[in-house]
């Protein structure tokens, strides 16, 4: 597609529950990221994708989270057992190389209640 | 421990004016500098960027300053229309070594573009 795509844009989920966040990147963008954003705070790195494997994982901030990417395209985002400091916006981004010129979908805001 | 700081949460600015946003970062690591836009409800958009081989890059209205003894950038935009109210994120890379797809941000400064 044009864009990077989200879905859902917003999701309202019951502690406890597990949630899956989606990532359409751009076509052809062979790097894919996850980044979250809590309130009042910056962008924070979760996970990187080069194709389908993820060399880095070292930002997923416990093990209810993870991530995968298929087909060098979609990646889901999966969190588990959702605790209250889930709660923020989940970004995905793509690029073709590495490190330069990320373009961000517009984001799943996750709320837990 | 924050690597890059925005220490000015909003900004207001008069239209027609300059606007100033400035970022601090600590990992002399960094070499490859960002700037982000972020509108509501959407995500980040790149806005213009600068390597540390240089200490200025310019692009119509939004030019950035790099200072690399005092870890300092700025971003300077001329003029200022209603259209830039937004929040502003700075972001800085290692460009070598194992982090290097790495984008590492600030916490963003909220300009507002008085009419």
């Amino acid at each position: 597609g044009a864009g990077v795509s989200q879905s859902p844009s917003n999701k309202v989920t019951e502690k406890g529950k597990d949630v899956e966040l989606r990532c359409d990147p751009i076509s052809g963008h062979t790097a894919l990221y996850w980044y979250r954003q809590s309130l009042g705070q910056g962008l924070e790195f979760l996970i990187y994708f080069q194709g389908n494997s993820a060399p880095d994982k070292s930002g997923l901030p416990s093990d209810r989270f993870s991530a995968e990417r298929t087909g060098g395209s979609v990646s889901t985002l999966t969190i588990q057992r959702t605790q209250q400091e889930d709660s923020a916006v989940y970004l995905c981004a793509s690029s073709s190389q590495t490190g330069y010129g990320y373009t961000f979908g517009s984001g799943t805001r996750l709320t837990v209640v | 421990d924050q690597q890059v700081k925005q220490n000015s949460p909003s900004l207001s600015v008069q239209e027609g004016r300059i606007s100033i946003l400035n970022c601090d970062y600590t990992n002399s690591m960094f070499d490859y500098f960002l700037w982000y836009k972020k509108y509501p409800a959407e995500g980040p958009t790149f806005l213009i960027s600068i390597s540390s081989i240089k200490d200025k890059n310019e692009d119509g209205r939004f030019t950035v300053f790099l200072n690399k003894s005092a870890k300092h950038l700025s971003l300077h935009i001329v003029p200022s229309q209603p259209g830039d109210s937004a929040v502003y994120f700075c972001a800085a890379s290692a460009s070598s070594g194992a982090g290097s797809y790495q984008l590492t941000f600030g916490k963003g400064t909220k300009l507002s573009v008085i009419p």
